[in-house]
């Protein structure tokens, strides 16, 4: 079943503008990733928060997670057209889960030059 | 650099035939997983192996089986390939936590897809 859920589905920005995605999800979870796919290839793990944690930053990604409203949020800043790609959080829930992820259905994101 | 590979990129198959879809790993995880991406609906999970001939159904292994013989090599096989059946296929691996390695908290590692076409 797909527990993290994507908000927007689609965003198209300008190059240089700041971008935003957001993830709901209904269980307790161990951790929450990001992840990026370009066009028709696999994905790529962008960014991990810990479910004791409430940000996280790396280069260019900022990730908040929100434990109480089972929400969490990627934010892109100063975009390139090289960040045009769909966008997938994950969430882990730990325990005897042998690291199985539940992924949302993704936000397409088009960043134009 | 960790590297999963896939037997295929595109591959076209006919209904009625069996299908196997292979799968590699070089950082020795003990996780492997089989996911199909379909538009609108993400990326749901057929089959995940967390040790040599070990395997667990995940959210839709109907029409699916899967064979770990050894720990770098995951298969997914179509008993009898459906056009329902056509998809994007992609493999991914992981660390499984609570080793020495626990620190990953399951970082998973995807191959570039096989688009399977079953017609």
């Amino acid at each position: 079943s797909q527990q993290g859920e994507e908000d927007p589905q689609a965003l198209s920005i300008q190059e240089g503008e700041n971008a935003t995605m957001n993830c709901s999800y209904k269980t307790s979870i161990n951790n929450l990733q990001w992840y990026r796919q370009n066009s028709g290839r696999g994905l790529v793990h962008l960014i991990l928060i810990r479910s004791n944690e409430r940000e996280k930053h790396s280069g260019r990604l900022r990730v908040t997670l929100d434990t109480s409203k089972k929400s969490s949020s990627l934010l892109i800043t100063a975009s390139r057209a090289a960040d045009t790609a769909s966008y997938f959080c994950a969430t882990n829930a730990g325990g005897t889960s042998y690291g199985k992820l539940t992924f949302g259905q993704g936000t397409i994101l088009t960043v134009h030059p | 650099d960790v590297k999963v590979t896939q037997s295929s990129r595109y591959l076209v198959k006919r209904t009625g035939e069996k299908v196997f879809l292979e799968c590699v790993q070089d950082m020795d995880h003990e996780n492997m997983f089989w996911y199909r991406q379909d538009p609108g609906l993400g990326l749901r999970l057929i089959y995940f192996s967390y040790d040599v001939k070990m395997k667990e159904k995940g959210d839709i292994p109907e029409g699916y089986s899967v064979s770990r013989e050894k720990k770098e090599r995951f298969s997914l096989i179509l008993e009898s390939a459906s056009t329902n059946q056509t998809s994007m296929y992609l493999c991914a691996s992981s660390f499984l936590a609570g080793g020495e390695r626990a620190g990953d908290l399951y970082e998973q590692y995807f191959g570039p897809g096989t688009r399977l076409t079953v017609t």
